[in-house]
């Protein structure tokens, strides 16, 4: 069965960086989408960009260049994200998401599939 | 970017009872809408997509409608299990944006 298994709490400090992963099992991590969405204490939900782990190719949320990096390891089947410059508010709780697959064609703009999130508190 | 206004807010509502929540997009988004349910502590889960469609082993008592800008989720015979926030999302144009949620409590 699909399972996102992210990496854990990070409690990091102002302007440093962190790098959370998605490990992907029960499908073939190159053929789908993998998205992160970000949800503040409190808020809704902000999508932040995909991957595409078959050839690299991402696309971002212009609010988040510069902000996020994403990066896919196909060997592991591990997508990443980075997070760079950090400030309070970027403390959240981020979500690995798959782009919906119906079992014939792929689809980027939906997400069939979420990880538990992972809690970045950034505080001195 | 699209505005995805959603309401109520919050909503209370009784056992058996028929729930609608709206979406409102800033835009036409062509039915490129699907909505989530969220439990307290979980990630969100896919209910609807393409604004009608239902997501294999969501239970039938949802169903989503709408065109242009305007959409909803309904939910009949409400269960106990249905009490979670919801969110709509619009996959039209980038960057993809959600509602803000609407609270779905018992009575």
């Amino acid at each position: 069965q699909v399972q996102l298994q992210q990496s854990g709490t990070e409690l990091v400090k102002p302007a440093s960086s962190v790098k959370i992963s998605c490990k992907a099992s029960g499908y073939t991590f190159t053929s789908n989408y993998m998205h992160w969405i970000r949800q503040q204490p409190g808020n809704g939900l902000e999508w932040i960009g995909w991957i595409y782990p078959g050839n690299g190719n991402t696309k971002y949320n212009q609010k988040f260049d510069g902000k996020a990096t994403l990066t896919a390891d196909k060997s592991s089947s591990t997508a990443y994200m980075q997070l760079s410059s950090l400030t309070s508010e970027d403390s959240a709780v981020y979500f690995c998401a798959r782009g919906y697959y119906d079992g014939t064609y792929y689809y980027e703009g939906y997400f069939d599939f979420w990880g538990p999130g992972t809690m970045v508190t950034v505080s001195s | 970017d699209i505005r995805m206004t959603q309401s109520p807010a919050s909503l209370s509502a009784s056992l058996g009872e028929t729930v609608n929540i709206e979406c409102l997009a800033s835009e036409d988004i062509y039915s490129d809408l699907a909505w989530y349910q969220q439990k307290p502590g979980k990630s969100p889960q896919l209910l609807i997509y393409n604004a009608n469609s239902l997501q294999n082993g969501v239970p039938s008592r949802f169903s989503g409608s709408g065109s242009g800008t305007q959409y909803s989720l309904k939910i009949n015979s409400l269960q106990s299990e249905d009490v979670a926030t919801y969110f709509c999302q619009q996959y039209n144009n980038y960057p993809y944006t959600f509602g803000a949620g609407t609270k779905l409590e018992l009575k």
